[in-house]
């Protein structure tokens, strides 16, 4: 079955310190895959995607993400956390054979401290 | 452009009532869809339409219709309505066009309704 993990509940940084946001997948073929950012109370917002070239893809707010196909990894990035990174963050993959229904994993909260 | 917008924000519903949630976008997207969040659980896809008069069902449809009559607009319908729905609703949509490829581009989210049932 496809689906999108994301192995942490939660990550706690420091406010200046890098931050890594872990997202792996199991779709066949050559996904497309997002990243989102949902504040409270608001809907999901767009960060970046991967569709196909640079493995390093840059996004909204300073963050990019890491695409690895061999170990099927899309990991979210940023150089220097800020307070207001502080929010639920999710992966998403979305097949691009046989359909468009995107998979969303279960989100990781991202807590920056000041 | 507003994006998506939902209505309402908030409902709470008695066991057995029905409702409708509103969903319009002004993006003049062809694809829309309606998920449900439920804490640690991401985002469970109920419906989806891929244009006007055109619906399918998502992983999760039972006890939900909807209708999608102009691409403006896609309502959710709650019959009989049970405490499993309580939820927060999302509505959704993206363009996708075959030539550019299905499914990559993101979706555009509204603020959610946040139903609750007692």
């Amino acid at each position: 079955a496809q689906s999108v993990a994301q192995p942490e509940d939660q990550v706690n940084v420091a406010e200046g310190n890098p931050l890594t946001v872990k997202c792996t997948y199991s779709v066949s073929g050559n996904p497309y895959l997002f990243w989102y950012v949902q504040y409270p109370n608001r809907g999901l917002q767009f960060l970046l995607k991967y569709i196909t070239g640079d493995n390093l893809v840059k996004g909204s707010y300073g963050f990019e993400a890491e695409f690895n196909k061999s170990q099927t990894s899309f990991h979210l990035k940023k150089p220097s956390a800020l307070v207001s990174d502080s929010a639920l963050y999710f992966c998403a993959v979305s097949p691009n054979t046989g359909g468009f229904k995107t998979i969303f994993g279960a989100g990781t909260r991202l807590f920056v401290k000041a | 452009n507003a994006g998506v917008t939902q209505t309402p924000k908030f409902r709470i519903l008695k066991i057995g009532q029905s409702m409708t949630l509103q969903c319009t976008q002004d993006m003049n997207h062809n694809y829309m869809y309606w998920y449900r969040q439920d804490p640690g659980m991401g985002l469970k896809l109920i419906y989806y339409s891929v244009g006007a008069g055109i619906t399918d069902k998502g992983e999760v449809p039972n006890g939900y219709n909807v209708s999608r009559s102009t691409t403006e607009d896609f309502p959710l319908r709650l019959e009989l309505a049970a405490p499993s729905q309580t939820s927060v609703y999302f509505c959704a949509s993206s363009y996708s066009s075959r030539t550019g490829g299905l499914g990559n581009q993101p979706q555009h989210f509204g603020d959610g309704t946040r139903l609750s049932i007692l």
